[in-house]
């Protein structure tokens, strides 16, 4: 079965710190792959998405992320990390095979000290 | 509205009984996704609609579990007979063909 794998389950930081957050999926095929942050007492948002091209992609608020085909894995990554940035953050993942729904990972959830 | 809406916010009830959990998606998105996030976990697919027809129901757990779409805009997520398993936040997404998913904020349901 489709599955995403999300290693962390709760990190601590200090400000300025980076962070990686790890996230490898099982599918063979062709995938989009989301990054989505849910803040204290708010919805899902979107942090960035990969569909194809340039494996390296650009989220809001310095967030990166990288697509590794090869390892199946969309880490996270922040240089320096802020308070704001507690929240939990969830992997997803969809198989482009003419289903649209989304598997998403257990959630990483992510204490900022300041 | 400018975001996807959720009704109720909260929802307690007894073991048995009957829920409705509606959803409000984007204006004009014909999309729309119903998921279930139990505690400590990621959000779980249960039914994908596109249109006013299901696409993809394979995510809902039982029969006790039902969703309609009847015009292609507000959806309604029905459970029959709640089980103290069935608790847990049920969430609401849409989209406008772009494959990227707006969520609604979530239906907290309760069981006793």
């Amino acid at each position: 079965a489709q599955s995403v794998s999300q290693h962390n389950h709760h990190v601590i930081l200090s400000e300025a710190a980076s962070l990686e957050l790890g996230c490898n999926y099982s599918y063979g095929g062709t995938v989009n792959l989301f990054w989505y942050v849910q803040y204290p007492g708010q919805h899902l948002q979107l942090l960035l998405k990969y569909f194809s091209g340039d494996p390296l992609v650009k989220g809001i608020k310095g967030f990166e992320a990288e697509f590794i085909k090869s390892k199946f894995s969309f880490n996270l990554r922040k240089p320096s990390v802020q308070w704001s940035d507690t929240a939990e953050y969830f992997c997803a993942v969809n198989p482009n095979s003419g289903t649209y729904k989304y598997i998403f990972g257990t959630g990483t959830r992510l204490k900022v000290l300041a | 509205g400018a975001g996807v809406s959720q009704t109720p916010s909260n929802k307690v009830t007894e073991k048995g009984k009957y829920v409705e959990l509606r959803c409000d998606p984007i204006s004009g998105h014909t999309a729309l996704y119903w998921y279930r996030q139990s505690l400590g976990q990621g959000p779980e697919f249960l039914i994908y609609f596109q249109g006013t027809g299901a696409a993809d129901d394979s995510g809902l757990p039982n029969d006790r579990f039902f969703a309609v779409r009847p015009e292609g805009s507000v959806s309604t997520l029905k459970i029959q007979r709640t089980e103290r398993g069935d608790s847990a936040v049920y969430l609401c997404a849409s989209s406008g063909g772009s494959d990227e998913q707006f969520f609604g904020p979530g239906t907290r349901l309760t069981v006793l």
